[in-house]
């Protein structure tokens, strides 16, 4: 067991462009959970699934992004026409759905830069 | 909505003190209430977990304390050393999924 791994670390894209990342959960957690989190800020809450389907979004996940784990293991966030604003660091967290007592493990962030 | 609040903002020792760091939450009905490590420019690692029913938490020199009925939870840091030099974050849950985060508290041990 590796933990949770994102892919890219980091990703510099010009406004406009579609960029898209990837996320590994450690492999017997059936729960995964984006946040978006800007400097200086506590991550924040955008969206979780449970297995395949996708249970709760943030008003925060404008319809320029959006999420999907198709076979109930790696889940993908892909944003579309970038803006500045979309900067910031896009953590993934993964938990076992034994009970709501469970700690999320974080991977290492993708860092997005929006020029 | 829950909102959580951490003080101090930042804190600066020198190596070898004790010191507490403050959360503070709206919404008492947590299920648990987890404090984690952040290092500059990388992901958050778990550091505690308190259950709801649970009033602290140890882990080596690490100790996490919450009190449901006042909003509160507090991390106590034995005996500080410059590799505790991190952003610390506290984090409750609203419900099964959505965790809430404070800012965190930026700390800086001295040698």
């Amino acid at each position: 067991d590796t933990g949770v791994s994102q892919n890219p670390r980091h990703k510099i894209t010009k406004r406009g462009q579609n960029v898209t990342f990837r996320c590994d959960p450690i492999s017997e957690h059936n729960r995964l959970y984006w946040y978006r989190q800007t400097l200086g800020q506590g991550p924040e809450f955008l969206t979780y699934f449970q297995n395949e389907a996708q249970l709760e979004k943030s008003r925060l996940l404008s319809d320029r992004f959006s999420a999907e784990r198709p076979k109930g293991s790696f889940s993908t966030l892909e944003i579309q026409r970038t803006e500045q604003g979309d900067s910031a660091m896009y953590l993934c967290a993964s938990s076992q759905r034994v009970a709501p007592n469970t700690p999320q493990y974080f991977g290492p962030g993708t860092r997005l830069t929006v020029l | 909505k829950q909102e959580v609040t951490q003080i101090p903002a930042a804190l600066s020792v020198p190596e070898g003190e004790n010191l507490v760091l403050n959360c503070s939450f709206t919404d008492s009905a947590i299920y648990n209430l987890q404090w984690f490590r952040q290092d500059p420019g990388k992901g958050l690692t778990s550091l505690l977990l308190i259950q709801s029913s649970q009033r602290e938490q140890t882990s080596g020199r690490l100790n996490a304390s919450l009190d449901k009925s006042s909003g509160r939870s507090t991390l106590y840091i034995a005996a500080s050393q410059p590799g505790d030099s991190a952003t610390y974050l506290c984090a409750a849950p609203r419900g099964y999924q959505k965790v809430t985060f404070g800012i965190g508290t930026k700390l800086q041990v001295i040698p």
